[in-house]
């Protein structure tokens, strides 16, 4: 169990839907960052938070948006969703947004798009 | 350019026996650290080992090794005495400081009993 908690573990959904994608980071940690793995894409950056702020972004949608509350849990919604969109949403965390700590995992939510 | 490449999709073992797996990675920051992962079939991703780059002796931690040759950028995992449980697909990543995770496409390992 590496700390990093996601909700839910499993989603379906329909074309056109909105979801929201939970994650609370290991204690002391005080980044975010959120993962989209397909089976055609590989493990995708999509973005990160440190201590609340948007540190770096990466090949996430429009579609898709994000942010890190004051307690340091975080969000990712997903809107106006395509069967593209099925993928499994990995949550993961480290200390520090800088430097080259450790990011450790949350166990994922596999969101299916019907 | 990539900045992680893992050229091995699929590779095979005999129980009991070590394997390598390759990494190779491209970056002009002297600062960076190497990481390896392991996703079972189950989809959780599993931190194994990590190598910083200033470094000097390769990070070990149980039976993962990563042999770190930094002239030749090169990460490459070694794991001894496969267990079947080691069946599994392992990513390399790297980051630089202040900056992203790469990860590379991923080895799908199997250890044939």
């Amino acid at each position: 169990d590496s700390g990093v908690t996601q909700t839910p573990k499993h989603l379906i959904t329909a074309t056109g839907q909105r979801v929201t994608l939970r994650c609370s980071p290991r204690s002391g940690d005080l980044s975010v960052y959120w993962y989209q793995q397909s089976l055609d894409q590989g493990l995708q950056f999509l973005i990160q938070y440190y201590n609340g702020e948007e540190r770096a972004k990466g090949n996430i949608l429009e579609r898709f948006s994000a942010q890190q509350f004051p307690d340091l849990h975080s969000e990712l919604n997903l809107s106006s969703l395509e069967l593209g969109d099925s993928a499994l949403y990995f949550c993961a965390s480290s200390i520090t947004g800088t430097g080259v700590d450790t990011q450790y995992f949350g166990p994922g939510t596999r969101l299916t798009v019907l | 350019a990539q900045k992680i490449t893992q050229t091995q999709p699929g590779m095979f073992v005999q129980e009991k026996e070590a394997v390598t797996l390759d990494c190779t990675y491209d970056t002009s920051d002297p600062s960076y650290g190497l990481f390896w992962y392991k996703q079972p079939s189950s989809g959780e991703m599993i931190f194994l080992i990590y190598q910083g780059s200033y470094d000097q002796q390769n990070a070990t931690e149980g039976r993962y090794s990563l042999n770190f040759q930094k002239a030749r950028k090169s990460a490459n995992l070694v794991i001894s005495a496969s267990q079947l449980g080691d069946s599994a697909m392992y990513f390399c990543a790297m980051r630089e400081i202040g900056y992203q995770f790469y990860f590379g496409t991923g080895t799908s390992l199997t250890v044939i009993p």
